[in-house]
């Protein structure tokens, strides 16, 4: 039972490019979200998926994009990559939204030189 | 400024004794509290968590009270075990944007036998 599953999971990017974090659940959850994590904070909200064919910003959408593919794929796309997004993302599921713990991928680990 | 505040970044105690982990909040609107525990270079997983019509659940050796009136919660964990150390993240959402959850940074327990 894989769960959350994240592609790649390290990658390192040159300013302005452009790249795509893969996120693929199994556990047919309707919400989807992604986070990013930096030294010293918590994670925090980029963007979410209440169900699918619906997305909303989080905390820090700015220099990102998403896209629930299906109910069980949900992308995140930096279209130009910049060194202040260098971060670990992570994706999650969750049953549905409301008060529900989520489950999360191992992480993606981003760096942009 | 964040909403969710880990103020000890770590902590360390005996095998066998108490832990306990502290979080504040700031937003009354909070009224779903999670922890999480987080390996290195894996996803965050759920431990435990509480609604704010209560003030404490208990999960096995995991403990999460919750005072409202100081905006204030913590994580007991008796007895403390080695394979507890990691880093521990409180979350909060509130039930007006429950898709919306807010970490603390996190605290590194570290459990010494």
């Amino acid at each position: 039972n894989a769960g959350v599953t994240q592609t790649p999971k390290f990658q390192v990017l040159k300013t302005g490019q452009s790249m795509t974090l893969q996120c693929a659940q199994d556990m047919n959850h309707n919400s989807m979200y992604w986070y990013r994590q930096d030294p010293g904070m918590g994670l925090r909200l980029i963007y979410y998926s209440a169900s699918e064919g619906t997305t909303d910003k989080g905390e820090v959408p700015n220099g990102y994009n998403v896209s629930r593919l299906n109910k069980r794929e949900f992308s995140l796309r930096l279209e130009s990559a910049a060194p202040s997004q260098t971060s670990v993302y992570f994706c999650a599921s969750s049953i549905a939204g409301g008060h529900q713990p989520q489950h999360f991928g191992d992480g993606t680990r981003l760096s942009i030189l | 400024d964040q909403q969710v505040k880990q103020n000890s970044p770590s902590l360390s105690v005996q095998e066998g004794r108490i832990s306990i982990l502290n979080c504040d909040y700031t937003n009354s609107m909070f009224d779903y509290f999670l922890w999480y525990k987080k390996y290195p270079a894996e996803g965050p997983t759920f431990l435990i968590s509480i609604s704010s019509i209560k003030d404490k659940n208990e999960d096995g050796r995991f403990t999460v009270f919750l005072n409202k009136s100081a905006k204030h919660l913590s994580l007991h964990i008796v007895p403390s075990q080695p394979g507890d150390s990691a880093v521990y993240f409180c979350a909060a959402s509130a039930l007006n944007n429950f898709n919306k959850f807010y970490f603390g940074s996190g605290t590194k327990l570290n459990v010494k036998p």
